[in-house]
C-alpha cells in the first residue's frame, strides 16, 4: 500500500490567493484527519470526516479554511484567502473501519509545508 | 475531556543512554494510548500503542511504554538511545469509543555522539 498521499509537498503562495491541499487516504478506510502543525502551537485537529461526511470541524480556525471530501479516495482543504499566518505544515491521516477492539491508530501522510508570503 | 501532558519540549542524551520521554494523561473513561514518532520532513508514524491487558507495550526500534493506571502515565522508554532515535515524539490519549484521540505538545529528542 503506497499509504497516505498528500499534494502538493511544498506550496509558496502570496497573502490573500487561494490555496488548495489534497489528501488521498489509504484504500479501505473509513475516517480521515486534516491536522495543522506549527511550533506555536503543536498538533491541531482541523476536521475529521466518517465515510465521506463531515464530522467535527470545530477545529477548523475561521471561515476562510473548508474541506470537502466528495468521495472515499480523495479529500481537500481550501483556504481562501489565506494569511500568513497560515504558514504551517498540513497532515492528513486516515484510519480504519472500527470493529471489534479497533486501536484508533492513525497513519499521516508526509504533509504539506504550505508558507504564505 | 481527555488531554496529555508531556514533560519537557527537549531531552538531550547521549548515544548509548537511556531514553525516558515522560507523557502523562487524563481520561475519564479507560484510555488508549499512542507514542508516534515524527522524523524530520515526515509524518507522524505509530511507535506502539496501549489498549488493554498487558501494560507492558513493546514497539518498533527497541521502544517500550509501561501503562500505569495509578499514576496516570505511559512514559516511553529505550536503554540505549541510538543517533538515529533523534525525532520529535508524539504521545496520545483516546477515550474508548470516541477514536478521536488528543495528541500532546511533543518532545524532541536530541542524541549527542
Amino acid at each position: 500500500d503506497a499509504g497516505v498521499i498528500q499534494s502538493p509537498r511544498h506550496e509558496v503562495t502570496e497573502m490573500g490567493q487561494e490555496v488548495t491541499l489534497r489528501c488521498k487516504p489509504i484504500s479501505g478506510h473509513d475516517y480521515l484527519f486534516w491536522y495543522r502543525q506549527t511550533m506555536m502551537r503543536g498538533l491541531e485537529l482541523l476536521i475529521y470526516f466518517n465515510n465521506n461526511v463531515p464530522i467535527d470541524d470545530s477545529g477548523m480556525p475561521e471561515d476562510r479554511f473548508s474541506a470537502k471530501m466528495p468521495n472515499a479516495s480523495f479529500s481537500t482543504l481550501k483556504i481562501q484567502p489565506s494569511e500568513p499566518r497560515d504558514s504551517a505544515v498540513y497532515f492528513c491521516a486516515s484510519s480504519p473501519p472500527r470493529m471489534g477492539f479497533s486501536t484508533d491508530t492513525q497513519y499521516f501522510g508526509p504533509g504539506t509545508r504550505l508558507t504564505v508570503l | 475531556a481527555q488531554s496529555v501532558t508531556q514533560l519537557g519540549s527537549h531531552v538531550s542524551v547521549s548515544e548509548g543512554a537511556l531514553v525516558l520521554l515522560r507523557c502523562n494523561y487524563s481520561s475519564s473513561v479507560p484510555p488508549y494510548l499512542f507514542w508516534y514518532v515524527q522524523y524530520p520532513n515526515q509524518g507522524l508514524q505509530l511507535l506502539l500503542k496501549y489498549t488493554t491487558g498487558a501494560t507492558l507495550v513493546k514497539g518498533i526500534n527497541g521502544f517500550e511504554a509501561e501503562f500505569k493506571k495509578s499514576e496516570t502515565s505511559f512514559h516511553l522508554t529505550k536503554p540505549s538511545a541510538h543517533m538515529s532515535d533523534a525525532a520529535e515524539y508524539f504521545c496520545a490519549v483516546s477515550e474508548g469509543g470516541s477514536y478521536i484521540p488528543t495528541f500532546g505538545r511533543g518532545t524532541s529528542l536530541i542524541v549527542h555522539p
